[in-house]
Order: C-alpha cells, then structure tokens, then sequence
C-alpha cells in the first residue's frame, strides 16, 4: 500500500522566513495530494491540494509542488506569521476509479513554530 | 469552519466497553471516511462509506465497524475497547461524483479515552 515519509518533523523559523515542507511517496499510481493544517485540539482544515497533472500550485503565501517522477511533493509558506505556527500534514490519494476508494495515506506531520 | 459535526466532542470508556461516535456529513456530500490519530501522529484511516456501504478499509480488525444511514450521516462503532483505542477520531466527508473523490472535508473529532 501507500507510504507517506513527511520531513522535517519539527520546523522553527523566524518571522517573515519562508517554510519548507517535503513528502515523498511510494505509490505511483497517488495522484491527489492534499495538505492540511491542524491546530493544537482542533480539526485538520485543508490549506491547498494538488492533482497529478499540475506540477505546481500556488494560493497567496501558500504553494505546493509535485515531482511524479521522484514521487515527492513540498509545500513553501512564504513570509510566515506567528498564525501559521501548527501541524502540517501532507497526504497522497488514488483518485477514485470503478476499483478504487479514496483514502488518504496521511504523512507524520510537522510542527511548525513562527517566532517574532 | 466546514459543514461537518461530530459527537460526542469527549468520551471516556473502560477497557472491555463499546463506543459509538457519529458524524453528520457536510451539505451535497455523501461519502464518510473515518480516521484514528494517535497523540503526536498523522490520521489513519479507518474505513469509508459511500451509499450506505463500506467502500475501502484500513488496517484495522473487525471490531471497528461502521454505518451510513440515507441522509449519508455515519455511526463509528467500537467493540471490545482497549488502551490503545484512545484517539482522536475524525470523520470526514466528501463528494464521490462517480468519477473522482474530490476534497474531504474533517469535521472537530471526538476524543476517546480507555481506561
């Protein structure tokens, strides 16, 4: 089945910094990647997904990446705020087909902290 | 905030017990996915429903079981408890078109505790 491996699990970086996330997976066949972000006792919220035939994607400070070839994918928050400090997980998922289900294989997480 | 509720928010159970945990999908959505995440881990999936039917599980044995009812609303039903039960457990719903999953959507979990 699918592996996830999220890195770096843990992430300090200074006010105005930029931050870097990497997930690499296993299965060829994932191709739908989301990234959700969890805040201490509350529900992982989506903050940006990507399809397999889109290499990049990018919503105000937020971007994700996708290499199929490497199979790896990274988020980049620019310019961080002390808002941005949580958990940030990537996920990989088979788009459903007549075979197929769509269960997301959820990285370790990363814990973010935006300093001032 | 999404459409998504849950409940109860907080559960506490002695080992040996059975638990079960609701979700009320969101507006237009009619599949549930469940999900156990571990203190400090990423969600596990669990299993999903979609038309009322179980449409994919995870690794877990047969003492987790589920429902979808018509309204797409779903029950988590846990038996035999043991220690490492106590989780958090997410729901999430989501839109199968028939042609792809598109996005799923958490709603705030419920915390289980064994004792």
């Amino acid at each position: 089945g699918e592996n996830v491996e999220q890195h770096p699990s843990t992430l300090s970086v200074q006010e105005g910094d930029s931050a870097v996330i990497k997930c690499t997976y296993s299965d060829s066949a994932s191709n739908y990647f989301p990234w959700y972000k969890q805040e201490l006792g509350k529900r992982p919220q989506l903050i940006i997904d990507i399809r397999s035939n889109v290499g990049e994607k990018k919503d105000q400070r937020i971007a994700v990446t996708l290499n199929k070839t490497a199979k790896h994918f990274s988020l980049h928050i620019t310019e961080t705020q002390p808002e941005d400090s949580a958990v940030y997980f990537c996920a990989a998922s088979i788009r459903r087909r007549a075979d197929s289900w769509g269960k997301l294989q959820f990285g370790a997480g990363t814990q973010v902290v935006v300093t001032p | 905030e999404t459409g998504v509720t849950q409940s109860p928010t907080h559960l506490i159970k002695t080992r040996g017990q059975q638990v079960t945990l609701r979700c009320s999908s969101q507006s237009g959505h009619n599949t549930v996915s469940w999900y156990q995440q571990a203190l400090g881990q990423g969600p596990q999936f669990i299993f999903q429903y979609y038309r009322e039917e179980e449409n994919g599980r995870g690794n877990f044995p047969p003492r987790f079981s589920g429902l979808q009812f018509p309204n797409y609303s779903s029950e988590l039903n846990v038996n035999a408890l043991e220690l490492d039960d106590s989780a958090l457990y997410l729901c999430a719903s989501s839109l199968d078109s028939g042609g792809s999953q598109e996005t799923q959507y958490f709603g705030p979990g419920t915390r289980l505790l064994v004792l």
